[in-house]
């Protein structure tokens, strides 16, 4: 079984520059998260997809930050315009459901120069 | 905000010692899980924690939850390189939450 796909791996980008990522889930993972993990801490939940519908978006900087997830399958995260405090590698997660284990995608490094 | 507080944050020791790391908390969580992280990847499931007082064992590890389902530990038993990485402990189901609240994690380093 395919885990969960992230790309792209690396990207830099200088500040107040747009940059997207794109994650596809494990098939049938009714349930997508969007994670950022800056160095030294762990990862915080920006936002979770129970299908194409939103169900928690309450971390997410929305000045800034927007996620979709068309058709209820892969999903897209955008940052614009980025800051140097968005340094940091943003994980994608898929779950079956809302609860239990989450599957982690090996994440996208953001540097912010 | 559920806070996890995890501990030592660092710890690098030699092949073959033992270690235990803590996930400490003043919220209580329906079940509690312990990931760890390799450079490069996202965190993978090791275990999932459910019933106070709960022990699990999965090879050389050994995993406790609290009896009040606040806390939690991990014990390695002679730890080989192969364990070094990133051990992030999160609760599930804190303050009416199913979300997953990390901690900061425990940076392990076996050395030879």
């Amino acid at each position: 079984e395919a885990g969960v796909a992230q790309s792209p791996r690396y990207k830099i980008i200088e500040k107040r520059q747009s940059v997207a990522f794109w994650c596809n889930p494990i098939s049938g993972h009714a349930t997508l998260y969007w994670y950022q993990q800056i160095l030294g801490q762990g990862p915080k939940l920006l936002i979770q997809f129970q299908n194409n519908g939103v169900v928690d978006d309450s971390q997410l900087p929305k000045d800034r930050f927007s996620a979709e997830r068309l058709k209820g399958v892969d999903s897209t995260l955008k940052i614009q315009p980025a800051k140097l405090e968005d340094s940091a590698v943003y994980l994608c997660a898929s779950s079956p459901s809302g609860l239990g284990e989450q599957y982690f995608g090996p994440g996208t490094r953001l540097t912010v120069t | 905000t559920q806070l996890l507080e995890q501990s030592p944050q660092f710890l690098s020791i030699q092949e073959g010692e033992n270690l235990t790391v803590y996930c400490n908390s003043s919220s209580v969580f329906s079940s509690l899980q312990w990931y760890r992280q390799e450079p490069g990847e996202g965190p993978v499931l090791l275990v999932t924690v459910v019933t106070g007082g709960e022990v699990k064992k999965l090879k050389r590890l050994t995993f406790q939850f609290g009896d009040a389902r606040k806390d939690s530990s991990l014990h390695i038993t002679a730890a080989q390189p192969g364990d070094t990485g990133l051990y992030l402990c999160a609760g599930e189901g804190g303050a009416g939450s199913y979300q997953l609240t990390f901690g900061k994690g425990t940076k392990l380093s076996v050395i030879p």
